[in-house]
């Protein structure tokens, strides 16, 4: 079965710094989901990568696909307090289930 | 657009009673998830329902969980009975379709099994 890692666990910036996120996938991936959540909360749907070498931003919120090394990163810009939260990547194990298993998620806090 | 809606938002119960969760999609999603998130874990899905119908079930452990959405609109999640390591956010999600569309997710039912 498909296993998506992310890294890191743990993140703690300075408000203003830029940062990365990568989620590495055991198998091929066919379509990749990035996800925020805020404790207590439900996911909030960021961005969905279906290419290889697909990029997509949002705001100050960038993510990029890479198909052959079956991975891929979220790169945040000038963080802000807001951005503090759980990101989670999401992926569809035949692309075409529409069934998402997950990353164990990477925490971010932003200082102000 | 509505959301995801999902009750109740907490819910403590002691081990071996029963608890349900509620569920309504957002209007037109034909597709269905149920997801159990233990906290520092990312989500994992129990089962996946198109229409009324079950598509994926394969995760639920089904001597204790059940679930329904018998008129392919809301959809309940059942426990019983409970154990301590149910303690999760069980979280639903709602599709236009199964492949290549984005899941929303509801706020979750954040359970407690003392």
């Amino acid at each position: 079965s498909q296993e998506l890692e992310q890294s890191p666990q743990s993140l703690i910036v300075q408000e203003g710094k830029n940062l990365t996120i990568n989620c590495t996938s055991s198998k091929t991936l066919y379509g990749l989901y990035w996800y925020k959540q805020k404790y207590g909360e439900g996911l909030i749907f960021l961005m969905m990568l279906q290419k290889g070498g697909e990029e997509k931003s949002h705001e100050k919120i960038t993510a990029k696909l890479d198909e052959k090394k079956q991975q891929s990163s979220l790169h945040i810009t000038a963080s802000q307090p807001s951005h503090a939260g759980i990101y989670l990547c999401g992926a569809d194990g035949r692309g075409n289930t529409g069934k998402l298993i997950f990353g164990q998620g990477t925490t971010l806090q932003v200082k102000p | 657009e509505a959301g995801v809606a999902q009750s109740p938002r907490y819910k403590i119960i002691e081990k071996r009673q029963s608890v349900a969760f509620w569920c309504n999609p957002i209007s037109g999603h034909a597709t269905l998830y149920w997801y159990q998130q233990i906290l520092g874990q990312g989500p994992k899905l129990l089962i996946q329902f198109q229409n009324n119908g079950v598509v994926d079930d394969s995760q639920l452990p089904k001597d204790r969980f059940s679930a329904e959405r018998l008129k392919g609109v809301d959809s309940t999640l059942k426990i019983q009975p409970a154990k301590l390591e149910d303690s999760a956010v069980y979280l639903c999600a709602s599709s236009l379709g199964p492949s290549g569309r984005a899941l929303h997710f509801g706020n979750g039912t954040r359970l407690t099994v003392t």
